[in-house]
Parts: structure tokens; sequence; C-alpha cells
């Protein structure tokens, strides 16, 4: 098992300039989970997808912010324009409801971004 | 506002003595509560998790403590041993098994030799 696969793990871009980080989750999983990281917020949710839909993207902080799922194995986060407050750790994780299996989510390595 | 907090963002323990990371939580809807273990450039994974019903949940070296009067849940190890050096991150959730999970600031753990 690969676990979950994020891309690229560092990326370091000029403000203004689009950002997209890249998240491949565990095979078989049906919840998707976009994080930011920061040294003063800690882990904070951003969106979650269910089956590909979104559900839940009340932490996406701004309109600047986007997340797609256009299938199973593939999700993007997108920031555009990026800021430099924009520089954090971005995690992906992703769990199964399947009855038996561990009811936790499962991260990426993430992406560090720094805007600059 | 935060819902979680971690007030100690690092700790550092001598090998072989008892580490005790604390985490409180000010919604009371919370009912369910996680640690999680993150080493430098890896994601965060699981430790272990502690359910209301419940005031102590614990896995070999690890305890969790869950005092819900207080809002207050603190992570045990014991014995402390230089691989547990990592930051833990504490979350909460309405339930078990609720999507949502709101996570702390994370401590950072140091294991001295």
């Amino acid at each position: 098992d690969a676990g979950v696969i994020q891309s690229p793990r560092h990326e370091v871009t000029e403000m203004g300039q689009e950002v997209t980080l890249r998240c491949k989750p565990i095979s078989g999983h049906d919840y998707l989970f976009w994080y930011r990281q920061t040294m003063m917020r800690g882990l904070e949710l951003l969106i979650y997808f269910n089956n590909n839909v979104p559900i839940d993207d009340s932490g996406m902080p701004e309109d600047r912010f986007s997340a797609k799922m256009p299938n199973a194995s593939f999700s993007t986060l997108k920031i555009q324009p990026s800021e430099p407050r924009d520089s954090a750790v971005y995690f992906c994780a992703s769990r199964t409801r399947v009855p038996g299996s561990t009811d936790t989510q499962y991260f990426g390595p993430g992406t560090r971004l720094t805007v600059l | 506002d935060q819902q979680v907090k971690q007030n100690s963002p690092s700790l550092s323990v001598q090998e072989g003595r008892i580490s005790i990371l604390n985490c409180d939580y000010t919604n009371s809807m919370f009912d369910y509560f996680l640690w999680y273990k993150k080493y430098p450039a890896e994601g965060p994974t699981f430790l272990i998790s502690i359910s209301s019903i419940k005031d102590k949940n614990e896995d070999g070296r690890f305890t969790v403590f869950l005092n819900k009067s207080a809002k207050h849940l603190s992570l045990h190890i014991v014995p402390s041993q230089p691989g547990d050096s990592a930051v833990y991150f504490c979350a909460a959730s309405p339930y078990q098994g609720a999507q949502k999970l709101v996570f702390g600031q994370g401590t950072r753990l140091t294991i001295n030799p």
C-alpha cells in the first residue's frame, strides 16, 4: 500500500502566481481531506470530499482557494493568486467507512508551500 | 477562535521518564478525542483515541486521560523513548467516526538520552 501521495513536496513561488497542489488518496478510500498546518493555528481542515463530491468547504479561507476531485484517485487544491500568508504545509488525508476498518484518517507527507 | 488548544509548544523529557502532553477544548459538543503523532517531513499518524464514555484508554506505553468536566485531556508516555520525539497533535470531534476533526496547534516533544 503506497499510502497517500502528494506532489510536489516543496513549492516556492512568487506572490500573485497560481499554485496547484496534488493528492492521490489510498485506493478504496471514499473520503478525502485537505488540511493546512501553520505554527499559530496548527492543523486546519480546509475542505473534504465524499465519493468525489465536496461536502464541507467552510474551512477554505478565501475565494482564492479552490479544490476539485475529478475522480476517486486524484484531487487538487489550487490557490490563485497566491499570497505570502498562504505559506504553510498543506496535507491531504483519506479514510474509509468500511465496517471493520480503522476509523482514522491517513495523511500524506504534505506539501511545503512558500510564497515570496 | 481556537476550539482545541495545546498551550505548550514544546516539551523536553529525559529518556525513561514520563512525558505528559496536555490538551484543552472549549466546545462541549466534542465527545471523541484523538492523538496524532508527526515526524519531520511526514504526515501525522494516528496514535490513540478516547470516547467520552471513558476517562482512560491505554495502549502499551501510551495512555490518554479525559476529564470532561474540565474539558481537558492528556497523553502520558511511559517510559519515554528517543523514538517518541515528534510533534503531537490533539484532535476532537462530536462523535466517533465524524469526518470533521478539530486539531490543536501541536506540541513538540523531545526525548533526551
